[in-house]
């Protein structure tokens, strides 16, 4: 399986709703990433917690890692329709070199 | 606007055609990537550019050719390409201040490449 899984694969919610994404790997991290993309468009970055790093707050955005579990969760609050996207998660692993291993995402779909 | 710049958009190519693909950052970063992403898959790392040497070629098929004549452009050169090639190949950069740390990626919007 992929370093990096996310789940749910898709999750659909109403507006003003919070979102929780969630994440996992498998082996030791430098970091964890997760970035956004809209249909056929470019990645944009979101958010990067470090490996000693457990919380990480960005305006509506929330991030948590815990590394004992090899897991991470992105928590939208308060979404908007234009929150509606794909969202990944990468890993930056110890061995790895000059790499990020992406997830599948997970698709949100975020109601008027 | 991310500062990262793909051409062409969207390209469709026969499998006897040769075509580029263009990256350019204006960000001042030291590594370029290029990245395939086929749909119901995770984005696939194809190629990674420290100060322009290639430092990871990450089991691509030969017709694939990546050039980086300096750090801030990135070409793709195809020759070819099979139908199962037909993705979107994003271009990316970031400036890596720790040796074997990626730090944040800066994309491009990305080419739709169709191999007919």
């Amino acid at each position: 399986s992929q370093q990096g899984e996310e789940d749910p694969q898709a999750l659909s919610i109403q507006e003003g709703e919070n979102a929780t994404m969630n994440c996992s790997y498998k082996t030791s991290i430098n970091n964890l990433q997760w970035y956004r993309q809209n249909s056929g468009r470019g990645l944009v970055h979101l958010i990067l917690i470090r490996s000693n790093e457990r919380e990480k707050h960005s305006g509506r955005l929330r991030v948590t890692l815990d590394t004992s579990k090899k897991s991470s969760s992105l928590l939208i609050t308060a979404s908007r329709a234009a929150d509606t996207a794909s969202y990944f998660c990468a890993t930056d692993q110890e061995t790895s070199g000059s790499r990020l291993t992406f997830g599948e995402g997970t698709q949100l779909t975020v109601n008027p | 606007e991310t500062g990262v710049t793909q051409t062409p958009r969207h390209l469709v190519m026969g499998m006897t055609n040769k075509k580029s693909l263009k990256c350019e950052q204006h960000l001042g970063h030291n590594a370029m990537y290029w990245y395939k992403q086929s749909a119901k898959k995770p984005l696939e790392l194809m190629f990674v550019y420290n100060f322009k040497e290639q430092t990871e070629n990450n089991s691509v098929p030969s017709r694939f050719s990546p050039e980086c004549p300096n750090s801030s452009h990135l070409f793709l050169h195809l020759h070819t390409l099979q139908p199962e090639d037909s993705a979107l190949y994003l271009c990316a950069s970031s400036q890596e201040v720790l040796a074997g740390r990626t730090g944040e990626l800066f994309f491009g919007e990305g080419s739709r490449l169709t191999v007919l």
